[in-house]
């Protein structure tokens, strides 16, 4: 069936550091790839997205990147913050519907000051 | 952005009792809402599509008779965990989907049920 992996599942950075994380789906068909920030027991906030006509979109300090080859994507965070740290989890639509997400395991960044 | 509400945020129940969770989009429309799942440290598991005015799919593994859900109206879908056993405890957490935005999908605040 559909899987997205995602790795690293920890990651501890420097505060000004990059971090990046990346992911891999395995439906050919999917064309909307979000990635979501989680703080503890609150709910996935969406941070950027992507879909599958652009190859790489920016929004501030966040970045991501889509190889539709490859069937990877990566989230790329520059000049990391202490309030970063949290859980960021990637997602892939299937079913050729953009609203059915399947997610990957999460990462959980560390921004240590 | 688009607001989606649910409630309640935090539940406690009694073994063997039924709970309804509800997940409203405030500000929008939503054809299509989703429910998920989440353990402690864990990714977010998809439980069932839930679509306006017809039965939910429902993922393998995921009890319908345990987990009825039902979308009655665009801007409201319930899940009602019913016969609750404890470990049934857990994160339950609703999604809508946005249409007029682009199908962009918001997260509800998520519920915390603890079946004691």
């Amino acid at each position: 069936g559909e899987n997205v992996e995602q790795h690293p599942s920890t990651l501890s950075v420097q505060e000004g550091d990059s971090a990046v994380i990346k992911c891999t789906y395995s439906d050919s068909a999917s064309n909307y790839f979000p990635w979501y920030k989680q703080e503890l027991g609150k709910r996935p906030q969406l941070i950027i997205d992507i879909r599958s006509n652009v190859g790489e979109k920016k929004d501030q300090r966040i970045a991501v990147t889509l190889n539709k080859t490859a069937k990877h994507f990566s989230l790329h965070i520059t000049e990391t913050q202490p309030e970063d740290s949290a859980v960021y989890f990637c997602a892939a639509s299937f079913g050729g519907s953009q609203g059915n997400l399947i997610f990957g395991k999460g990462t959980k960044l560390s921004v240590k000051p | 952005g688009a607001v989606v509400s649910q409630h309640p945020s935090r539940v406690i129940c009694k073994s063997g009792t039924s709970v309804k969770i509800e997940c409203r989009s405030l500000d929008f429309q939503a054809t299509t809402m989703f429910w998920y799942r989440q353990f402690p440290k864990q990714s977010l598991m998809l439980m069932a599509t839930s679509n306006e005015g017809s039965k939910a799919t429902y993922e393998q593994g995921v009890e319908k008779d345990k987990f009825l859900i039902n979308h009655a109206s665009l801007t409201l879908s319930t899940l009602t965990v019913t016969s609750a056993h404890p470990e049934d405890s857990s994160f339950y957490i609703c999604s809508a989907r946005d249409r007029l935005l682009g199908n962009t999908i918001y997260f509800g605040e998520g519920s915390w049920l603890t079946v004691v």
